[in-house]
């Protein structure tokens, strides 16, 4: 156990609609970032963010949103969903210090578009 | 731009045979090396990392050396068991743009047969 929590573990929705995805990261982690898994994409890097604030966007299409709470917990929302969206979709943390470079992954969210 | 290059899977081995799997990378500058696992079903688990040249990261019975002069870190295990079935990701974590940046490899899946 990572201790990143994400919920839910699955979504099942249908084209065109809107989910909303959350992420706790670890005790005392600032950094959340998000991840998106698919069979011919990989392992893509989404959006991090660092107490609140976006630090840095990855391959984010305009059609997802993410943001970050002055609790620490994340949410990355996914609208006009496609097929193509169908996907895992991890968070994971990192420390403020030390191991700063060391990410901590969640158990992922299962999304699929029918 | 950084880029990790893994070895093409599947792999399938037998029980306690040796195993390899190829990482090599493309950074500027000097990124700590990361191996992940993700076992069926689960998020990805960070299983080893080396943070300079020549550090060997080792966990579980699993080892990877940082080989500045052929920008590598493979990973290998001595003796693979059933439970080592799982897809292994090769990492690269860098400074992009003032912000840790983690690269990943299209993974290696990995199948130990009895």
């Amino acid at each position: 156990d990572s201790g990143v929590t994400q919920t839910p573990k699955h979504l099942i929705t249908a084209t065109g609609q809107r989910v909303t995805l959350r992420c706790s990261p670890r005790s005392g982690d600032l950094s959340v970032y998000w991840y998106q898994q698919s069979l011919d994409q990989g392992l893509q890097f989404l959006i991090h963010y660092y107490n609140g604030e976006e630090r840095a966007k990855g391959n984010i299409l305009e059609r997802f949103s993410a943001q970050q709470f002055p609790d620490l917990h994340s949410e990355l929302n996914l609208s006009s969903l496609e097929l193509g969206d169908s996907a895992l979709y991890f968070c994971a943390s990192s420390p403020p210090s030390g191991d700063t470079d060391t990410q901590y992954f969640g158990p992922g969210t299962r999304l699929t578009v029918l | 731009g950084n880029s990790v290059t893994q070895m093409e899977g599947p792999v399938t081995l037998s029980e306690e045979a040796f195993l390899t799997i190829n990482c090599t990378y493309t950074a500027t500058g000097y990124p700590s090396l990361f191996w992940y696992v993700q076992y069926p079903g689960e998020g990805l688990q960070l299983l080893l990392k080396a943070t300079k040249a020549d550090d060997k990261g080792s966990n579980k019975g699993f080892e990877a050396t940082y080989r500045k002069e052929t920008t590598s870190f493979h990973l290998e295990k001595g003796s693979v068991q059933v439970s080592d079935s799982a897809v292994y990701f090769c990492a690269l974590s860098a400074i992009y743009f003032g912000n840790e940046k983690l690269t990943f490899g299209t993974g290696t899946r990995l199948t130990i047969i009895p």
